[in-house]
């Protein structure tokens, strides 16, 4: 199986500040990559396929990048609303697999 | 926009199953597959299985190869997720989601609200 590592695995930031979280594969997923937003008991919302690609409706301080076997997902100015857990996942190959998430708190 | 509409709350003994739903809304499927994940108290989001709709294929992670079914009925536009001999470690939230496909990327763009499952004696 793939496995997923996301660093770090909690921040703390301000609304305003960048942020940037990090996401490598233990082997290449070429742009196979997906980040999701969850909040406390709600669904998973995703963000971005492909690695790079904004889902429709998604604000555009959300964006992605990277190919292989490292990517990430940065918030160019965070929201109040941003504050949530964030999560990869590959779908290169079959089992499917999602990075542990990475919580951000608000300072 | 599609929505996935999973069945209520369970609490089952150790050792049963329990089979959860997941309808889509107008009662017909659209896009690839249906995903399940579950994500235990706490814990982090758990990838089961999925289905290919136009094969009615699935494929499972080996963790659950042997106890987990996942099904499709395209007349109804349900999906199930069967998972067999219950243990307390699979007390969850298991959501659906619908899998798409966009130059040849997959992702899971719609899901289902959940539905918790509580194995206790």
């Amino acid at each position: 199986d793939i496995q997923m590592t996301q660093s770090p695995s909690s921040l703390s930031a301000s609304a305003g500040d960048r942020v940037t979280i990090t996401c490598r594969a233990s082997q290449t997923i070429y742009s196979n990559l997906n980040w999701y937003q969850q909040k406390p008991g709600k669904a998973p919302k995703l963000l971005i396929s492909g690695a790079s690609s904004l889902q429709s409706g998604v604000p555009s301080g959300f964006s992605g990048s990277g190919s292989g076997t490292h990517f990430t997902l940065t918030i160019s100015s965070l929201q109040p609303e941003d504050f949530a857990t964030y999560f990869c996942q590959q779908t290169y190959t079959i089992p499917w697999t999602f990075g542990q998430g990475t919580k951000v708190e608000i300072k | 926009q599609v929505q996935l509409l999973q069945s209520g709350a369970e609490v089952k003994k150790p050792g049963s199953s329990v089979k959860v739903s997941c309808k889509a809304s107008g009662g017909t499927f659209s896009g690839y597959g249906i995903s399940w994940v579950r994500q235990a108290p706490g814990q982090g989001l758990e990838w089961m299985g999925r289905i290919i709709l136009l094969l009615g294929v699935a494929n499972y992670a080996q963790k659950f190869q042997g106890r987990v079914r996942i099904t499709a009925d395209k007349s109804t536009g349900t999906a199930y997720m069967e998972l067999n001999s219950l243990r307390s470690e699979d007390t969850a939230v298991y959501f659906c989601a619908r899998v798409d496909t966009k130059n040849d990327f997959y992702y899971m763009d719609v899901w289902g609200k959940g539905t918790t499952v509580t194995v206790s004696s």
